[in-house]
């Protein structure tokens, strides 16, 4: 069964605690895409990877780092993160021209 | 002006009614998703198209791309049909670009 499996799903934190999303995926796909959604603003891309070793800025990638060591994985970290960044976050599978494939989300809320 | 537009923004309908959202994007675009998000948060892709129509079910998605507009439809809807559903577009970017979405609630 194809899978995009995020962890954790739902995550209360600090400000400035690190913290890492973790996402999976087992249907070999070249690229992967980080999302955020707040409400009004829809969903909007912070980081993207093409294959591995490759990556590259979305819209918002302010206070966001991620890495692309292998094909399946693609986490997606938060060095220091700020309330500004709570948020429902979706890892996504699938080339723009091709079907998406969507984790179940993760809810993020930094205090 | 957004480049990807939806309307309604929400959408009340009784169980059994047949229900159009609509979508309208100002790029060229190479294909175009309409995506449906459950109550809980979840997002599942329901069509991706570039031309023509495609039906799945009671679904049925048409784009128009001379007229740059697409349409979802729901046959004989139902209240498990209620969620927020968003078209998204691929154009000259290598990224998508979203609309806000149409929140839909079927009644019984």
């Amino acid at each position: 069964e194809a899978q995009v499996t995020q962890n954790p799903r739902y995550l209360i934190t600090v400000t400035g605690k690190k913290l890492t999303v973790t996402c999976s995926q087992n249907m070999n796909h070249e690229y992967m895409s980080w999302y955020r959604q707040d409400p009004g603003l829809g969903l909007r891309q912070i980081y993207y990877s093409m294959n591995v070793e490759v990556t590259d800025k979305g819209d918002v990638p302010e206070g966001y780092k991620v890495s692309r060591k292998e094909k399946r994985n693609f986490p997606l970290i938060l060095e220091s993160p700020s309330p500004n960044q709570t948020s429902l976050y979706f890892c996504v599978t699938g080339a723009p021209d091709q079907p998406q494939h969507f984790g179940d989300g993760t809810r993020l809320s930094i205090l | 002006k957004n480049e990807v537009e939806q309307s309604p923004q929400n959408l009340t309908a009784q169980e059994g009614e047949f229900i159009t959202i609509n979508c309208s994007y100002s790029v060229g675009i190479s294909a175009l998703h309409w995506l449906q998000q459950h109550p809980g948060g979840g997002i599942v892709s329901l069509f991706m198209l570039s031309s023509g129509k495609k039906k799945h079910g009671r679904l049925i998605a048409t784009i128009n791309i001379q007229e740059k507009h697409s349409s979802l439809h729901i046959t004989a809807s139902h209240p498990r049909d209620s969620a927020v559903y968003i078209c998204a577009v691929y154009g000259w970017s290598d990224k998508l670009i979203f609309g806000t979405g149409t929140r839909l609630q079927v009644f019984p």
